[in-house]
């Protein structure tokens, strides 16, 4: 099935670094998300975006929609042990249906 | 309160048998979604339920299905089940069918097909 394409695939940060990943798609997207999932669990809503352009923080969380509704970016500023996991994009493309498209995810490790 | 139940957490079985995975939405959300996440990729859609009517497939065979109840639980079923099968299978639930932002995942049933 189509997945989006999300780099870096993983990334070695140590603690109080920032982190920035982005996800990139060839079909446009009405919705943007972001994920994180940790071992054993399911994914977890971080940021939801809503309109082309969008800038949306959640904390040290900051997502953009980016402006072709192509693609979207996430930053984490000041990361901590407890960032460690795997974040998902996800891209809804019309309202009245979930099917959302998720990229294959960035596996983000702390170093402490 | 709840959030999304599933069950069972995991489970094993062999080719060509048939298996049954449970959820439970959080009170009050009348839609159920099912992700099929394969090991190392992003979780990708299999079915959308609202009010107990389909209202989206992904691309899998027709050895998937799934039903919604009066009481908006889902059943996904799979016959004839495959390796490739093997995998984590995600119920999602919401409120209403518009806002993705409104999707909440439970923990999934993790299936591995000896």
């Amino acid at each position: 099935g189509q997945q989006l394409n999300q780099s870096p695939q993983s990334m070695f940060i140590q603690e109080g670094e920032d982190v920035s990943m982005n996800c990139t798609s060839s079909s446009i997207f009405n919705t943007w998300l972001w994920y994180k999932q940790d071992p054993g669990e399911g994914p977890v809503l971080l940021i939801a975006l809503y309109k082309a352009g969008e800038l949306t923080s959640n904390g040290r969380l900051t997502a953009q929609f980016g402006t072709t509704r192509k693609d979207s970016f996430l930053n984490i500023s000041a990361s901590i042990p407890s960032d460690v996991g795997i974040y998902f994009c996800a891209g809804q493309s019309g309202a009245g249906s979930y099917q959302l498209t998720f990229g294959k995810g960035t596996k983000l490790s702390v170093i402490p | 309160d709840a959030g999304v139940t599933q069950s069972p957490t995991h489970l094993i079985k062999t080719r060509g048998q048939h298996v049954t995975l449970r959820c439970s939405p959080i009170s009050g959300h009348k839609s159920v979604s099912w992700y099929q996440q394969v090991l190392g990729q992003g979780p990708q859609f299999i079915f959308q339920y609202y009010e107990k009517e389909e209202r989206g497939r992904g691309n899998f065979p027709d050895r998937f299905s799934a039903r919604q109840f009066p009481n908006y639980s889902s059943e996904l079923n799979v016959n004839a089940l495959l390796l490739g099968d093997s995998a984590l299978y995600l119920c999602a639930s919401s409120l209403g069918h518009v806002l993705a932002g409104e999707l909440f995942f439970g923990e999934g049933s993790r299936l591995t097909v000896l």
